[in-house]
């Protein structure tokens, strides 16, 4: 059974702070990997996608890696503002197109 | 482009009342899911359907029941609600390309069982 672990569970920076969010699986045979954002009270908007045959992704300040080896991925975030402040999700698909995720990281990023 | 739509947005049910969610996408995906999510619990699969016509149960179906209408409509029974069922419920759909699948979410149905 695939289980996708998130750490930290919560995290809170001053803004202007790079910060890095992991996410790691418990069997790599992953379709691809995708990062969610969540506000409260909202729905899930997609940040990245990384595909099984890729190392990472990037678009604007957030960097998505992948090792599908090592069952590890990581969001890197630069210089982070009161904006992103967020709960991120990270979710694996794989066998059956299905889609396993992890419990979240809830970000705070003060001014 | 509206995605994927839910409705409603909010319901509060007495125990013991059931009542349907209703998820639509216009993305022509052949995949969809129904997931809750809990406090600190990431979100859980209650049910999803690979294609028109097929179910299948997922990490936490007890207490739940699924249609798959059409492509475009999954829908999401409780037919004996319990306080336990409390929760947010999402719908999400996917296609698989052959290189890649995305999923896409609905904004979520907040429960609350009485």
């Amino acid at each position: 059974k695939q289980e996708v672990t998130q750490i930290p569970a919560a995290l809170s920076v001053p803004e202007g702070e790079n910060l890095v969010l992991n996410c790691s699986f418990t069997d790599s045979a992953i379709y691809n990997l995708q990062w969610f954002r969540q506000d409260p009270g909202k729905g899930l908007t997609s940040l990245l996608l990384i595909q099984s045959s890729q190392r990472e992704q990037t678009s604007g300040r957030l960097n998505a890696s992948l090792d599908k080896s090592s069952g590890r991925s990581t969001l890197y975030i630069a210089a982070s503002q009161p904006g992103d402040s967020a709960t991120y999700l990270c979710a694996v698909t794989h066998a059956g197109n299905m889609l396993t995720f992890g419990g979240g990281t809830r970000l705070m990023v003060k001014p | 482009n509206a995605g994927v739509t839910q409705t409603p947005k909010f319901q509060v049910l007495k125990t013991g009342q059931s009542m349907t969610l209703q998820c639509a996408q216009d993305m022509n995906h052949n995949s969809m899911y129904w997931y809750r999510q809990d406090p600190g619990m990431g979100l859980r699969l209650i049910y999803y359907s690979a294609s028109e016509g097929t179910t299948d149960k997922g990490e936490v179906p007890n207490g739940y029941n699924v249609s798959r209408l059409n492509k475009r409509e999954f829908s999401l029974r409780l037919e004996s609600a319990a306080p336990s069922q409390t929760s947010v419920y999402f719908c999400a759909s996917s296609e698989w390309t052959g290189m890649n699948t995305e999923a896409f979410f609905g904004q979520g149905t907040r429960l609350t069982v009485v």
